[in-house]
């Protein structure tokens, strides 16, 4: 059966910190890997990662994916309020439609 | 580009009575769709996945007589909630894949409260 276990499941931090958080995985025929971010309503997309090794950044957002390791982290240097979300890794399987998705980090960034 | 819209955003119905919920990718085709459903504090759930022009497949423990989906076009799939109860409250979310990528743009979600 396939797993996507993220890590931790909650953080706290305050302003101006760096973050890490974790997406480990377990799929059959793996494809792709995505992370969201989500608010008060739907997700919003930050990244799809396919290839191992490859950085993608998006200002202070950061993601990698070890194909290898069949891990992925999500960095957040210089942490604001407004980063506060739940933060969510799905992954995309071959031969399949659907996304499977972890239970999600729920980053609170303290001012 | 690749906004989706649902409506409507929040429900309140009485029990018994059936909901239509209307997902549209605006600015781009999707093939395929899918409908989550996601309890407070809990991640996304996917329910179906839905193709246009064909059946959705429902996920294990999902009554497709309940949850009636259809996918008339690229651009428009509905989730009908069937003789609504007070267990089906839920955030319902539906996504829209564009044809031949993997991203998954979200619509807004809709909030439905059943009394």
């Amino acid at each position: 059966e396939d797993k996507v276990v993220q890590s931790p499941l909650s953080l706290v931090v305050h302003e101006g910190d760096t973050v890490t958080l974790n997406c480990s995985y377990e799929v059959t025929n793996f494809r792709s890997l995505l992370w969201y971010k989500q608010e008060k309503k739907a997700p919003t997309f930050l990244f799809m990662l396919t290839s191992s090794g490859i950085e993608k950044k998006s200002g202070r957002l950061s993601s990698i994916l070890d194909k290898k390791e069949l891990f992925s982290i999500l960095n957040i240097t210089a942490t604001q309020t407004g980063d506060s979300a739940v933060y969510l890794c799905a992954v995309v399987p071959y031969n399949n439609n659907d996304m499977r998705f972890g239970a999600g980090t729920r980053l609170t960034v303290k001012p | 580009g690749a906004v989706v819209s649902q409506h409507p955003s929040r429900v309140i119905c009485k029990s018994g009575t059936s909901v239509k919920i209307e997902c549209r990718s605006l600015d781009f085709q999707a093939t395929t769709m899918f409908w989550y459903r996601q309890f407070p504090k809990q991640s996304l759930m996917l329910m179906a996945t839905s193709n246009e022009g064909s059946k959705a497949t429902y996920e294990q423990g999902v009554e497709k007589d309940k949850f009636l989906i259809n996918h008339a076009s690229l651009t428009l799939s509905t989730l009908t909630v069937t003789s609504a109860h007070p267990e089906d409250s839920s955030f319902y979310i539906c996504s829209a894949r564009r044809v031949s990528t993997d991203t998954q743009y979200f619509g807004p979600g809709t909030r439905l409260t059943v009394l």
